[in-house]
């Protein structure tokens, strides 16, 4: 069935490092991909989301592009800062309607 | 805009006990998820509905959990009786329910059940 692997965090780094978080997915047909961010006691916010294949989805610093020969979405920040510290969860769509969430990596940046 | 609310923030009760949970969409989406976020995991999904309708609950554990969307906009989730696992954060999210569409999420509610 359709679903996502991100990688294991927990990440930690400095302020102004650059950051990657993996994101692989297995679905038929052509999924909507997504980046969603939940900072402490908060709900899921998008970052953000690439519809078809070569699209990079981008927000605040971050990107992604969907790569369907490498099955890939992964997330990357040229200089994280310590308010990008939060939980971010890879998630596909193969409907519109239907979503699958990873597990989800903690990210902590440090002044 | 409003987003989407959720209520309580936060539930306390005991294994066996009952507890229910509100969620108020943002205006004008017809679909409404419920999901389980048990700590250190992503969120499953429990329900959807499309209006009043439900569209997959293949995952609700309908022994003990129930759901409705009466009128097609605000919706509860209820537990009876709880157990020790359920304790979670319950997240309701709503979207306008066409193709490629975006989720938005409330602040979830965080039962712990002791």
């Amino acid at each position: 069935g359709d679903s996502v692997t991100q990688m294991e965090g927990p990440v930690t780094l400095s302020e102004e490092a650059f950051l990657t978080i993996n994101c692989t997915y297995t679905a038929t047909g052509y999924p909507s991909l997504f980046w969603y961010v939940q900072y402490p006691g908060e709900g899921l916010q998008l970052l953000l989301k690439a519809t078809k294949a070569d699209d990079k989805g981008s927000n605040k610093g971050f990107e992604a592009t969907y790569r369907k020969e490498t099955t890939s979405f992964h997330l990357e920040k040229g200089s994280v800062q310590v308010s990008d510290s939060a939980v971010y969860f890879c998630a596909l769509s193969p409907t519109g309607n239907q979503f699958y969430f990873g597990t989800g990596t903690s990210l902590t940046v440090i002044p | 805009e409003a987003g989407v609310a959720q209520s309580p923030r936060y539930k306390i009760i005991e294994k066996r006990q009952s507890v229910a949970f509100w969620c108020n969409p943002i205006s004008g989406h017809a679909t409404l998820y419920w999901y389980q976020q048990i700590l250190g995991q992503g969120p499953k999904l429990l329900i959807q509905f499309q209006n009043n309708g439900v569209v997959d609950d293949s995952q609700l554990p309908k022994d003990r959990f129930s759901a409705e969307r009466l009128k097609g906009v605000d919706s509860t989730l209820k537990i009876q009786p709880a157990k020790l696992e359920d304790s979670a954060v319950y997240l309701c999210a709503s979207s306008l329910g066409t193709s490629k569409n975006i989720q938005y999420f409330g602040a979830g509610t965080r039962l712990s059940v002791l």
